[in-house]
C-alpha cells in the first residue's frame, strides 16, 4: 500500500510569513497533485507535478517534486488570510488509475 | 455548467437504516469516484468507476455499494448504516487517468449515523 505523509498537520501563522508544507513517501509516484479545501467544500486542484525535480509556481505558491518522485513540497511566500484552508497532496500510483491522499495540513493565516 | 453536484448535503440516519447518495457530473467524464473524509485521515477511496456500467472496489469498500447506470451519475448506497460510517462523503470525476488524473470534486455530503 502506498502512503503519503504530510507535515506539519497544523500550521498557524501571521499574515506576511512564509511557510513550507511537506509530503513524503517511501514509494515512487507517477505524479503528485496538490489540492486546497475550504470548510464545507470539496478539494480544488492547485497543481500537478510530473517530472522528478520539477518546480511550478502559481503566484505566491511554489510546488516542487522530488528528484526521485517520492516527495513534494509546497512553499507559500507572504501568506495571506485567503490562503487559510486544508492543503492535501495526492499521488498517482505508478501502476494504477487512483489517487492516494495524504492526511492534509490545516493552514490558518491570521491578520 | 454545474460541475459535480451531490445530494443530499446533510443526512442523519439511525443505525440499520439505508440510504443512497447521488452524484452527478455534467463534464462528460468517464471516471468517477466516491471518497470518505475523516479527521486526520485525508480522503479514502470507497469505490470507483472507469465508465458507464462499471464499478470497482477502492481502499475501504465494506458496507457500501455503488452503481453507474448512466455516464453522468454515480450512486453510493449504504444498506445498513453503522456509526462507523459517520463521515463526509465526496464524489469526484476525472477526464483521464494516468499522470494527469486531475479530479473535480463535489461539495460533499455530511452523514451522521446515530
Amino acid at each position: 500500500t502506498q502512503l503519503l505523509e504530510q507535515s506539519p498537520q497544523f500550521l498557524s501563522i501571521q499574515e506576511g510569513e512564509n511557510l513550507t508544507v511537506y509530503c513524503n513517501s517511501s514509494s515512487v509516484f507517477s505524479s503528485l497533485q496538490w489540492y486546497r479545501q475550504e470548510p464545507g467544500e470539496g478539494p480544488v486542484l492547485l497543481v500537478t507535478v510530473v517530472t522528478g525535480g520539477e518546480v511550478k509556481k502559481l503566484k505566491r505558491l511554489t510546488f516542487q517534486f522530488g528528484d526521485a518522485r517520492k516527495d513534494s513540497s509546497l512553499h507559500i511566500t507572504a501568506a495571506q488570510p485567503g490562503d487559510t484552508g486544508l492543503y492535501l497532496c495526492a499521488g498517482v500510483a505508478e501502476y494504477g488509475n487512483k489517487l492516494v491522499f495524504g492526511a492534509g495540513t490545516i493552514l490558518r493565516v491570521k491578520s | 455548467n454545474a460541475g459535480v453536484t451531490q445530494t443530499p448535503k446533510f443526512r442523519v440516519l439511525k443505525t440499520g437504516q439505508s440510504m443512497t447518495l447521488l452524484c452527478a457530473q455534467d463534464m462528460n467524464h468517464e471516471y468517477m469516484y466516491w471518497y470518505r473524509q475523516d479527521p486526520g485521515m485525508g480522503l479514502r477511496l470507497i469505490h470507483y468507476s472507469v465508465g458507464e456500467g462499471t464499478t470497482a472496489k477502492g481502499e475501504v469498500p465494506d458496507g457500501y455499494n455503488v452503481s453507474r447506470l448512466k455516464k453522468q451519475n454515480f450512486l453510493l448506497g449504504l444498506e445498513s448504516a453503522a456509526p462507523s460510517q459517520t463521515s463526509v462523503y465526496f464524489c469526484a470525476s476525472s477526464h483521464s487517468v494516468g499522470v494527469y488524473n486531475e479530479q473535480f470534486f463535489g461539495p460533499g455530503t455530511r452523514l451522521t449515523v446515530l
